[in-house]
């Protein structure tokens, strides 16, 4: 199957500045998203995003389909941007997400 | 909308005992999947529903779980009897054709 690999595990920061998530997959994707995951454990939706570069707020995401990677950008973190930021991608048919391992980040006053 | 709904929050209860989780998908959503979370393991699939069928099952640990989808708003996981590695949290989610997934806020469940 699809195999997602994410980048760094481990990412601390202070607030204020601007941090940089990555995701490899393996194969060709038909769905790729990116949530966070807050400390209360909810599953956010962030972007959905197969290809292309979106934007919303602080939060910016980039995939680049043809060389199998996505990124999501952050910038001016605050700490209520702390928790696990997952990327999900599926294969065209498969219709079902597989998560990779998630960048834990961790923002300090 | 409200989401994707997801009862009970929190469940404890012994080893050996029936545990029944429920799910609402988001009006009109098509798909639902059934999610797991663990600390070893990570996320990982389950069950998923299209139209109301299970689709792919093959996620499923062992015979003790088993899903059901008797209608379009509704969806149960049933782990009997449970054991103590079947602790996680279980996420239910929904998608229109498969695209743009929403998360319920997840069940945590404790066998002791």
């Amino acid at each position: 199957g699809i195999q997602v690999e994410q980048s760094p595990p481990d990412l601390i920061l202070q607030e204020g500045a601007n941090s940089t998530l990555r995701c490899n997959f393996s194969d060709s994707v038909n769905n790729l998203q990116w949530f966070h995951q807050n400390p209360w454990g909810q599953l956010i939706n962030l972007f959905y995003i197969p290809s292309g570069t979106k934007q919303n707020g602080r939060l910016s995401a980039t995939t680049v389909a043809t060389e199998r990677y996505s990124l999501l950008y952050i910038s001016s973190s605050q700490t209520t941007d702390s928790g696990v930021y997952f990327c999900a991608v599926d294969n065209p048919g498969a219709q079902k997400l597989v998560f990779g391992q998630g960048t834990r980040l961790t923002i300090n006053p | 909308d409200a989401g994707v709904i997801q009862s009970p929050r929190h469940e404890v209860t012994e080893m050996g005992q029936e545990v029944t989780l429920r799910c609402k998908p988001i009006s009109g959503h098509d798909y639902l999947f059934w999610y797991r979370q663990t600390m070893m393991r990570g996320l990982e699939l389950l069950i998923y529903f299209n139209n109301n069928v299970p689709i792919d099952d093959s996620g499923m640990p062992e015979d003790r779980f088993s899903a059901k989808m008797p209608n379009a708003s509704f969806s149960t996981l049933k782990i009997q009897p449970s054991e103590p590695r079947d602790s996680a949290v279980y996420f239910c989610a929904s998608s229109l054709f498969g695209f743009g997934y929403t998360f319920g806020s997840g069940t945590r469940l404790t066998v002791v």
